[in-house]
């Protein structure tokens, strides 16, 4: 495997279901992150690891719960979630976390597949 | 809060045709990135600009980080029917963070 990888692509849940979101690259990187993709809207921002710490919270209802045991391995731990939570699912790496004092190749992201969600 | 518009927020063009597109941004950057997105997949990175008035190729890709370091634009020279999907710009949105633009929909007609 190379790159970010995600698990599963699809994921169809009830309201009431726990699931869990798993992402994991290959790159040597050192910070990781969630996005949310809904149709017609920027990425927005979920979480930002670096070095296994959340650095990021951007105000994401407490239904979604990230988990990230080392720098390789990222989780979206899901539960009662709503209908309008049913979105792509976006994980990305980066060497380091973003550090805009300057450009540097080490602020690019690199993005899984994603996990396509349906809250039903 | 920042705000990265992107425009035209769809295209269709002929095979063989070149195309333009650009993101102008309420504040100034130090870096633009801009991403390709096909249905079913993630964004991939395409180009990184670091410098005002940096002019980066890619294949038959180019972008440029505008002067005034709030815009930017991407190019694509001759179109292939592959070229179809989605065009994304990012830039700094904040602390360790990035902001992407609405995207930029390309469907090329062979």
């Amino acid at each position: 495997e190379t790159g970010v990888t995600q698990t599963p692509r699809h994921l169809v849940m009830g309201m009431t279901n726990k699931k869990s979101l798993k992402c994991e690259q290959h790159l040597g990187h050192n910070a990781m992150y969630w996005y949310k993709q809904s149709a017609k809207k920027p990425l927005e921002l979920m979480f930002v690891y670096n070095f296994k710490e959340q650095t990021e919270n951007n105000s994401v209802p407490s239904r979604f719960s990230p988990e990230c045991p080392n720098s390789s391995h990222l989780f979206l731990h899901l539960h009662t979630l709503q209908p309008e939570d049913s979105a792509l699912y976006l994980c990305a790496s980066s060497q380091d976390r973003m550090n805009w004092v300057a450009g540097h190749k080490n602020n690019e992201q690199f993005f899984g597949p994603g996990t396509r969600l349906t809250v039903l | 809060g920042q705000q990265l518009n992107q425009s035209p927020q769809s295209m269709f063009i002929q095979e063989g045709e070149d195309v333009s597109m650009n993101c102008t941004s309420s504040s100034i950057f130090n870096t633009w990135l801009w991403y390709k997105q096909e249905p079913g997949e993630g964004p991939v990175l395409l180009i990184a600009l670091y410098k005002a008035g940096e002019l980066t190729s890619n294949g038959r890709l180019t972008a440029q980080f505008g002067i005034t370091r709030k815009d930017s634009f991407l190019n694509i020279s001759a179109s292939i029917p592959s070229d179809v999907g989605i065009y994304f710009c990012a830039g700094p949105g904040g602390t360790y963070k990035y902001i992407f633009g609405t995207g930029t929909r390309l469907k090329v007609l062979a």
